[in-house]
């Protein structure tokens, strides 16, 4: 069972445009929501994440909003620029014991940026 | 601080056999997960260890098993390989928190 749904599949976006990728989840017990971009040949990196308790965090020109009533979460990516043409993937997790727990990836977007 | 190495980076195997692959977490990480990524599943959870202890098991076949052992190395091992499990392999490690750092990856191709 998907249990976090990422949309759009790929995303075209010119230089100095706005990037919004948009996940949904149904696990409420979810209590982490990170974001990962990921280049050819690379691991995942983590780019910023959100708690629950907090609509919207933002770091540098990247801002993950939260609605919880509505079980979504976006990244939005400000003044995009060709580097940041990579595959991006949104995941949750619970960790009600503190400790590591794992995580559960959406299917990804592809972004291009272009000139 | 180093980041997290796993080796080797690419492996070529035949159906059959069986596959080790080992990651280094980050000094002072006691906690390492797997991950297998594939271009029709994504990314799914394997396995993590913490203190030499596995906690928590994604669902994956039994021919899929893992160790950690006193420094917090792990490896992960794969019997009987079967064309499906081509994959990259990722090693991720944290403090013990939600923050997970991967490593590159083990690009393993099954022939």
């Amino acid at each position: 069972q998907q249990q976090v749904k990422q949309s759009p599949q790929s995303l075209i976006v010119q230089k100095g445009g706005i990037s919004i990728i948009n996940c949904a989840y149904e696990n409420t017990a979810f209590d982490y929501f990170p974001w990962y971009q990921q280049f050819p040949g690379k691991g995942p990196a983590l780019l910023i994440a959100i708690r629950p308790d907090v609509s919207e965090k933002k770091e540098g020109r990247f801002t993950i909003s939260f609605n919880k009533s509505a079980k979504q979460f976006s990244l939005h990516i400000m003044d995009s620029q060709p580097g940041d043409s990579a595959t991006y993937f949104c995941a949750a997790t619970l960790n009600p014991s503190g400790t590591a727990s794992k995580l559960t990836f959406g299917t990804g977007t592809r972004l291009q940026v272009t000139l | 601080k180093a980041g997290v190495t796993q080796t080797p980076r690419y492996l070529i195997k035949t159906r059959g056999q069986q596959v080790t692959l080992s990651c280094s977490p980050i000094s002072g990480h006691r906690s390492v997960s797997w991950y297998q990524q594939t271009p029709g599943q994504g990314l799914q959870f394997l396995f993590e260890y913490f203190s030499e202890t596995q906690r928590n098991k994604g669902n994956f076949p039994g021919r899929f098993s893992g160790r950690q052992f006193s420094n917090s190395r792990s490896e992960m091992n794969v019997s009987t390989l079967e064309l499906g499990d081509s994959a990259l392999y990722l090693c991720a490690s944290s403090l013990g928190g939600n923050t997970q750092y991967f490593g590159p990856g083990t690009r393993l191709t099954v022939l």
